[in-house]
């Protein structure tokens, strides 16, 4: 237990479907991060929130499309995604990223899209 | 660009063999170094860290030297269990765009330990 939980844990999705997945920590980190773990590639950094403004898009496609309300919870939606969008999507927090910082994962999301 | 380069794997072996995972990275500063762990069914946790030349991060029996002339932070373990099954990141922390710090991780290397 890490202290960082997403939801669902697993997720089948239609191309037309909408849908959004969850993270929450209650760790007082004020830094947010969204990962994409595709089979034999390397984790993928997607977008980082400091203190709730976006501060990184690693050029994602618009179908992806985040949001943090507040410090503690982060949210990905997600709509019209294509089959190569299936991987695991990793939620990450720490304090404001500087060179020793540890960043804390949650389980993930398994997203599949049919 | 920051980069990090680990063995492919897979790595198979049996109880109390010797493990070594090769990292090795190239960095625009002066990073600090890290290895996370994935167990099956789960997400990252680290492992161990160095922040400095010569530093030695260990944890649960794993040992990684941050060699910066070699630009090196290779993991070792000397008798592994079954439980020490799972993926490991070796991963670097360093300024990225100038003012931002940024995680870089590997691809990551599947461990598998036999009884």
């Amino acid at each position: 237990e890490t202290g960082v939980t997403q939801t669902p844990r697993h997720l089948v999705m239609g191309m037309t479907n909408k849908k959004s997945l969850k993270c929450e920590q209650h760790l007082g980190h004020n830094a947010m991060y969204w990962y994409k773990q595709s089979a034999k590639k390397p984790l993928e950094l997607m977008f980082v929130y400091n203190f709730k403004e976006q501060t990184e898009n690693n050029s994602v496609p618009s179908r992806f499309s985040p949001e943090c309300p507040n410090s503690s919870h982060l949210f990905l939606h997600l709509h019209t995604l294509q089959p190569e969008d299936s991987a695991l999507y990793l939620c990450a927090s720490s304090q404001p990223m500087g060179l020793n910082t540890e960043a804390f994962f949650g389980q993930g999301t398994r997203l599949t899209v049919v | 660009g920051n980069s990090v380069t680990q063995m492919e794997g897979p790595v198979t072996l049996s109880e109390e063999a010797f493990l070594t995972i090769n990292c090795t990275y190239t960095a625009t500063g002066y990073p600090s170094l890290f290895w996370y762990v994935q167990y099956p069914g789960e997400g990252l946790q680290l492992l161990l860290k160095a922040t400095k030349a010569d530093d030695k991060g260990s944890n649960k029996g794993f040992e990684a030297t941050y060699r910066k002339e070699t630009t090196s932070f290779h993991l070792e373990k000397g008798s592994v269990q079954v439980s020490d099954s799972a993926v490991y990141f070796c991963a670097l922390s360093d300024l990225s765009g100038g003012s931002n710090y940024k995680l870089t991780f590997g691809k990551g290397t599947l461990l598998t330990v036999n009884p």
